[in-house]
């Protein structure tokens, strides 16, 4: 799978659109970018995927650049509960195999909401 | 809808006892099953996946073992726990043929401490 590379954190002020980059130049055409989130001391919860075409859910928009070696997940209006890790990955979803299943997280970024 | 339940949701074990994690998926038939560790201030690791019955794949070798003894029940185990097992036991399951669609479902949780 790809490597995605994130920043360590960022600050959003409540109310306003929190952006968050992530970078993905080696994805290959196969890969989806796909989006999650940790709230302290909760298990990860899915937000949204994409292929190449940008994606807009209940929860958040995600625009993947054309050349696809980058994305940024975008957060309309936040609020305190949105302070979180979001993780970026990629990968593929084929089925040949086992392996094929795992979804691999990095670091995160870790976003803070503030009053 | 799909439910999965994950417990205990906190547990302290002494050094040397053994453990026994369970979760169950409802709702679901055939799916693909995981098992993360969150160690303290670090990311999540993948322990463990399990694509049917009595398939375990081992991601890291460790002092843990899973066991899948039905088709949505996953178990984690550990014959004598050492200190560096303490961390945050996720459990997880996505569809088995369509992984892009939503990715994967994480459960609650179980936060476990060695002392």
């Amino acid at each position: 799978d790809a490597k995605t590379t994130q920043p360590p954190s960022m600050d959003c002020a409540e109310g306003r659109a929190a952006n968050l980059p992530c970078n993905h130049s080696t994805i290959s055409g196969n890969e989806y970018v796909y989006w999650y989130r940790q709230i302290h001391s909760q298990g990860p919860q899915y937000i949204i995927h994409g292929l190449k075409n940008n994606e807009t859910n209940e929860m958040a928009s995600l625009i993947i650049t054309e050349d696809r070696k980058s994305s940024t997940l975008i957060l309309p209006h936040a609020t305190l509960r949105d302070t979180a890790v979001y993780y970026c990955i990629v990968r593929v979803v084929e089925n040949s195999g086992g392996s094929n299943y795992k979804l691999t997280f990095g670091k995160g970024t870790l976003l803070t909401v503030n009053p | 809808s799909q439910t999965i339940h994950q417990w205990p949701a906190t547990l302290v074990q002494p050094v040397g006892s053994p453990l026994s994690l369970e979760c169950t998926v409802e709702g679901t038939s055939n799916p693909n099953l995981y098992w993360y560790r969150q160690a303290a201030g670090r990311g999540l690791q993948l322990l463990f996946y399990s694509v049917g019955i009595g398939q375990i794949s081992s991601e890291v070798p460790q002092n843990l073992s899973a066991s899948r003894p039905q088709d949505r029940q996953f178990i984690l185990s550990s014959k004598k726990l050492l200190l560096s097992d303490s961390g945050f036991y996720l459990c997880a399951w996505s569809v088995r043929q369509r992984m892009v669609l939503g990715g994967y479902t994480f459960g609650s949780g179980t936060r476990l401490t060695v002392v």
